[in-house]
């Protein structure tokens, strides 16, 4: 079975752009969440989506933003780049999005904003 | 809120023998799970095992278990027999159970490292 699945896997823009990053969740599960990783820091926690309906948000900026598509895929947009925005930006899916449900993680989109 | 704190930046464990990494948490809920997940250089986030609160029991999976003490609120991992394969970061991460609080919480890291 295939497991999570993030596109694209590194992106360069600069400061001021707009990026949109893709993610798949493992079949049959119906929760994405979105995380953050710093270089050298752990993830943080964007965002969680479960079916369609965003279920949890974390402490960034409204220039955030998330939607989770009918067949469970997502996206996570970021406007006006900053250079800090630069991280890891890894994707999780799990069946319900319970705290009881193990989440499972893609290999992450590198984004670096010059 | 929640917060995880790993107090080893980094460990080093001879090949085969045993290493065990400290993880802290703090929160004001009684049900919740924890988790070790393992990051290698391939950027992966792979679950290495988990733990549930109201379980009194510590998990094991083949090499790794977990001492889990819950009054003290630690939650460490030991791997036994190390192999070169093991090499890498290792979050400890906190999840919650309350709807709309179920997101992970992860510590900052302990960067793994096998000498052969």
């Amino acid at each position: 079975d295939a497991g999570v699945t993030q596109s694209p896997t590194h992106l360069i823009k600069t400061r001021g752009q707009q990026v949109t990053l893709r993610c798949s969740p493992i079949s049959g599960h119906k929760s994405v969440s979105w995380y953050q990783q710093v270089l050298g820091q752990g993830p943080q926690f964007i965002f969680q989506y479960y079916e369609k309906e965003e279920r949890g948000r974390g402490n960034f900026p409204d220039r955030f933003s998330a939607r989770q598509f009918p067949n469970y895929s997502s996206e996570l947009n970021v406007n006006a780049l900053l250079l800090g925005d630069s991280a890891l930006y890894l994707c999780a899916s799990s069946f319900s999005g319970m705290g009881t449900d193990t989440q499972y993680f893609g290999p992450g989109t590198r984004l670096t904003v010059l | 809120a929640q917060t995880v704190t790993q107090s080893q930046p980094e460990m080093s464990v001879q090949e085969a023998e045993t290493v065990t990494l400290s993880c802290t948490y703090d929160t004001s809920e009684s049900d919740y799970y924890l988790f070790w997940y393992k990051q290698p250089p391939s950027r992966q986030m792979i679950l290495v095992i988990r733990q549930e609160a109201y379980k009194q029991q510590n998990a094991t999976e083949n090499r790794f278990s977990v001492n889990f003490q819950k009054a003290a609120k630690s939650f460490s991992l030991k791997i036994s027999d190390s192999q070169l394969g093991d090499a890498a970061m290792y979050f400890c991460a906190y999840g919650g159970t309350n709807f709309g609080n179920e997101k992970l919480t992860f510590g900052t890291g302990t960067r793994l490292t096998i000498i052969p």
